[in-house]
């Protein structure tokens, strides 16, 4: 069965700094991986999907990378602002219909 | 605007009353799910739909119904609910098929509290 981990857990950092949120799941045989935001109370807004076949996706100051064959994706956050604060997840999908997500890793930017 | 909605967003009831929470998506996607969040343990699939009159468990399916009679709607069912499923409940929807290739949309939540 997919085990999706996060880490760190929760992360505080000062406004400007870049930052890498971890993602690593153990079963390698997946269709795509999607990183996600939410904000407290709130749904969940897709951010970026990376397919199989691909290494990267930008959207903005955000990029994300996948590496199948170690199990790893990394949410990359240029620039950090105080309006980056909330939670980020990933979500693994194998194919089955059922995404497995991570935790999530708790952000928050200081001014 | 494309959107994912749900009702109601809050709902505290006692256990044993039969509940159902709506959902409803306006960008004619197959694919539907619920998922619950709880602290500590994540989101977890409840069930999902790929289609119209089309249904299947997901990871946490005891304890609870769904529909899809309609392609936009997919109601969740609580027969009879207990304190364990006192949870918050995301509706998701996504126009991809057989690898989930498309992004999936959320609805705002609903926070359930069983007395």
């Amino acid at each position: 069965k997919q085990e999706v981990t996060q880490i760190p857990a929760a992360l505080s950092v000062p406004e400007g700094e870049n930052l890498v949120l971890n993602c690593s799941f153990t079963d390698s045989a997946i269709y795509n991986l999607q990183w996600f935001r939410q904000d407290p109370g709130k749904g969940l807004t897709s951010l970026l999907l990376i397919q199989s076949s691909q290494r990267e996706q930008t959207s903005g100051r955000l990029n994300a990378s996948l590496d199948k064959s170690s199990g790893r994706s990394t949410l990359y956050i240029a620039a950090s602002q105080p309006g980056d604060s909330a939670t980020y997840l990933c979500a693994v999908n194998g194919g089955s219909y059922i995404p497995t997500f991570g935790r999530g890793t708790s952000l928050i930017v200081h001014p | 605007e494309a959107q994912v909605t749900q009702n109601p967003r809050y709902l505290i009831t006692v256990t044993g009353k039969k509940l159902t929470v709506t959902c409803s998506q306006n960008m004619n996607h197959e694919y539907m799910s619920w998922y619950r969040q709880d602290p500590g343990l994540g989101l977890r699939q409840i069930y999902y739909s790929m289609n119209v009159e089309v249904t299947d468990k997901g990871d946490v399916p005891e304890g609870y119904k769904v529909s899809r009679k309609e392609k936009r709607n997919f109601p969740l069912i609580l027969e009879s609910p207990s304190p364990n499923q006192t949870s918050l409940y995301f509706c998701a929807s996504s126009s991809g098929t057989l690898d989930l290739a498309d992004t999936q949309y959320f609805g705002p939540g609903t926070r359930l509290t069983v007395l």
